[in-house]
């Protein structure tokens, strides 16, 4: 019973440098989403993909690309870091984007100095 | 744009007492309402989901109720658990454009023993 499991959990980057956060879920689903989580900013979205072969601009999707690899994964890629970018980034699934339950993952803490 | 708000932004009841938690949103075309629990440094785990077309769900010792057309839905927590202490989050799938979800800032609910 993974669900959606997220890899870092933790990362420190320097400024200017690249890195690329990695999302997978085992629950057929087919939407994915990439969630930034800030201090009295709430969570907010930054990119989604609402089936496979298909990507769109969330809310704050500025310093970010993402790549739906296949059915099970969907990355997101910092291609240079700020420190605007320090937060806490989630992925979620579900099954499709309208109707049905959304499933976080445990989050990946970014430090970027 | 669809806006979400929680209110208080914190609760401390003591053990055993019945609760309520409060979201309302400004848009009432909705697909449907979630609720999440966030303990911290973790991820967010689902609770209930509503649909536009439901009043209420129910599991274990959690009611959620919703009023579409006002624009409010209630967490109801019975019996209060020093365990249920987490940060609760509600969040609407709008019923027109990326139908993405967006989330209010959370109640942080402490349960004293």
């Amino acid at each position: 019973n993974a669900g959606v499991t997220q890899t870092p959990k933790f990362q420190v980057l320097k400024t200017g440098q690249s890195m690329t956060l990695q999302c997978a879920q085992d629950m057929n689903h087919n939407s994915m989403y990439w969630y930034r989580q800030d201090p009295g900013m709430g969570l907010r979205l930054i990119y989604y993909s609402a089936s496979e072969g298909t990507t769109d601009k969330g809310e704050v999707p500025n310093g970010y690309n993402v790549s739906r690899l296949n059915k099970r994964e969907f990355s997101l890629r910092l291609e240079s870091a700020a420190p605007s970018q320090t937060s806490v980034y989630f992925c979620a699934s579900s099954v499709t984007q309208r109707y049905t339950e959304a499933f976080f993952g445990q989050g990946t803490r970014l430090t970027v100095v | 744009k669809q806006e979400v708000t929680q209110i208080p932004a914190a609760l401390s009841v003591p053990e055993g007492e019945n609760l309520v938690l409060n979201c309302s949103f400004t848009d009432s075309a909705i697909y449907n309402l979630q609720w999440f629990r966030q303990d911290p440094g973790k991820g967010l785990t689902s609770l209930l989901l509503i649909q536009s077309s439901q009043r209420e769900q129910t599991s274990g010792r959690l009611n959620a109720s919703l009023d579409k057309s006002s624009g409010r839905s209630t967490l109801y927590i019975a019996a209060s658990q020093p365990g249920d202490s987490a940060t609760y989050l509600c969040a609407v799938r709008p019923g027109a454009g990326s139908y993405q979800l967006t989330f209010g800032k959370g109640t942080k609910l402490s349960v004293i023993p």
